[in-house]
């Protein structure tokens, strides 16, 4: 079955740079959910975008901000990044009309910011 | 707010030991509540799930009930295989009665489990 599709897997950035990050859904799934894992820790959630519009915010930093686009795929950009922004981000999601929470995650961007 | 509180790690066993990983959470209403798995370098895979009270969720031999009145959710399983080794994360969901129908999940810490041979 296919899975949630996640671009690029592995990003390497300067302080102060720009990255954005790409999460494709499972085919027919609307809604998306970004999430933050640092190293050793749980994932801690971000934002979540439903039909193009946000749906609900967690601790995203205002540096960060992100879209969902017609075709569902959802990009989220990172400015200004700092040392402490390097973390595993997990994409993931769901159909909303028969999730009852659950979500599908993607395998992960791992970016790292020296 | 929302939380759930699960045992700290490394639990190391040996093949074919009983496995239990306590969760307990804390929730206005009633959540849906999760167990994901994640091995070495690779994303969160769904385990199980429960929707409401007294619900049990199973999957490749493992098991939790929905407790209610316990406000918990422990994972077990009869007969753990080395291929078992991993982080578990509890984790719950507010979205089936938010009104948002997109909440993001509240995890745990996550309970690093070793399995030996």
């Amino acid at each position: 079955a296919a899975g949630v599709i996640q671009s690029p897997r592995h990003l390497i950035k300067e302080k102060r740079e720009t990255a954005t990050l790409k999460c494709y859904p499972i085919p027919r799934h609307d809604t998306v959910y970004w999430y933050q894992q640092g190293p050793g820790q749980d994932p801690q959630f971000l934002i979540s975008f439903y039909e193009k519009m946000q749906s609900d915010k967690g601790s995203i930093p205002d540096r960060f901000s992100a879209q969902q686009f017609s075709d569902y795929h959802s990009e989220l950009n990172m400015s200004s990044l700092e040392l402490g922004d390097s973390a595993l981000y997990f994409c993931a999601s769901s159909l909303r009309r028969t999730s009852l929470g659950e979500q599908y995650f993607g395998p992960g961007t791992r970016l790292t910011v020296t | 707010g929302n939380s759930v509180t699960q045992m700290e790690g490394p639990v190391t066993l040996s093949e074919e030991a009983f496995l239990t990983i306590n969760c307990t959470y804390t929730a206005t209403g009633y959540p849906s509540l999760f167990w994901y798995v994640q091995y070495p370098g690779e994303g969160l895979q769904l385990l199980l799930k429960a929707t409401k009270a007294d619900d049990k969720g199973s999957n490749k031999g493992f098991e939790a009930t929905y407790r209610k009145e316990t406000t918990s959710f422990h994972l077990e399983k009869g007969s753990v295989q080395v291929s078992d080794s991993a982080v578990y994360f509890c984790a719950l969901s507010t979205s089936s009665y938010s009104g948002g129908g997109a909440d993001g999940l509240t995890f745990g810490k996550g309970t690093h489990l070793i399995i030996q041979p």
